[in-house]
């Protein structure tokens, strides 16, 4: 089946740094992703749509200055969390959608921003 | 402005029962809806999905019901096993004609022996 793989899977940086997370479709080409975010016990927020050679398309309220999305391949795009800080600690999700197939989810990343 | 809202946080089931999981949605232009299973740090799994034109949708234990005049779906586990004890999302599409997927706030399903 349709698999998307994510890494890291866990991330520790200090405050002020950036983070690059990956999510590539390993048996398929994806022109759209999905990022998304989750917070401890809460449901899991759109936060952009990627497209493929295109700006991303953020969600109201999410900073495109510091979640910076890049789709460079049909394969690949990543998530750049810049000048992080303490309350980004998040987990982050990627998603894409296969043809003929539902929406495929990689493992998640967990970031912790000290 | 919560589109999509599980109003049971958790729900507890006895092993061999049904558990049912209930999702609202509020918008009517959403024609496509998909139930996840997920565990704490790992991506949501697929479980079963259900077009708008459907009322139901039925794939081994588990089945999904739509009402559209009601804006509102449920998972039907049965029979519940402890292995299902997750976190369940509904999910929804079609929005502005785009793919992307609006989730629900999540039910904690705990199935004890």
């Amino acid at each position: 089946g349709a698999v998307v793989s994510q890494h890291p899977s866990w991330v520790i940086c200090k405050s002020g740094t950036s983070v690059k997370i990956e999510c590539r479709s390993l048996d398929f080409q994806a022109t759209t992703m999905f990022w998304y975010r989750q917070f401890p016990k809460q449901s899991l927020m759109l936060m952009a749509t990627s497209n493929e050679g295109s700006k991303a398309t953020y969600e109201q309220g999410v900073e495109k200055d510091k979640f910076l999305i890049n789709h460079a391949s049909l394969t690949l795009s990543t998530l750049t969390v810049t000048s992080a800080h303490p309350e980004d600690s998040s987990f982050y999700i990627c998603s894409a959608r296969p043809p003929d197939y539902g929406y495929t989810f990689g493992s998640g990343t967990r970031l912790t921003v000290v | 402005d919560q589109q999509v809202k599980q109003n049971s946080p958790s729900l507890s089931v006895q092993e061999g029962r049904i558990s049912i999981l209930n999702c609202d949605y509020t918008n009517s232009m959403f024609d496509y809806f998909l139930w996840y299973k997920k565990y704490p740090a790992e991506g949501p799994t697929f479980l079963i999905s259900i077009s708008s034109i459907k009322d139901k949708n039925e794939d081994g234990r588990f089945t999904v019901f739509l009402n559209k005049s009601a804006k509102h779906l449920s998972l039907h586990i049965v029979p519940s096993q402890p292995g299902d004890s997750a976190v369940y999302f509904c999910a929804a599409r079609g929005l502005y004609n785009t793919d992307k997927l609006i989730f629900g706030t999540g039910t904690r399903l705990q199935v004890f022996p």
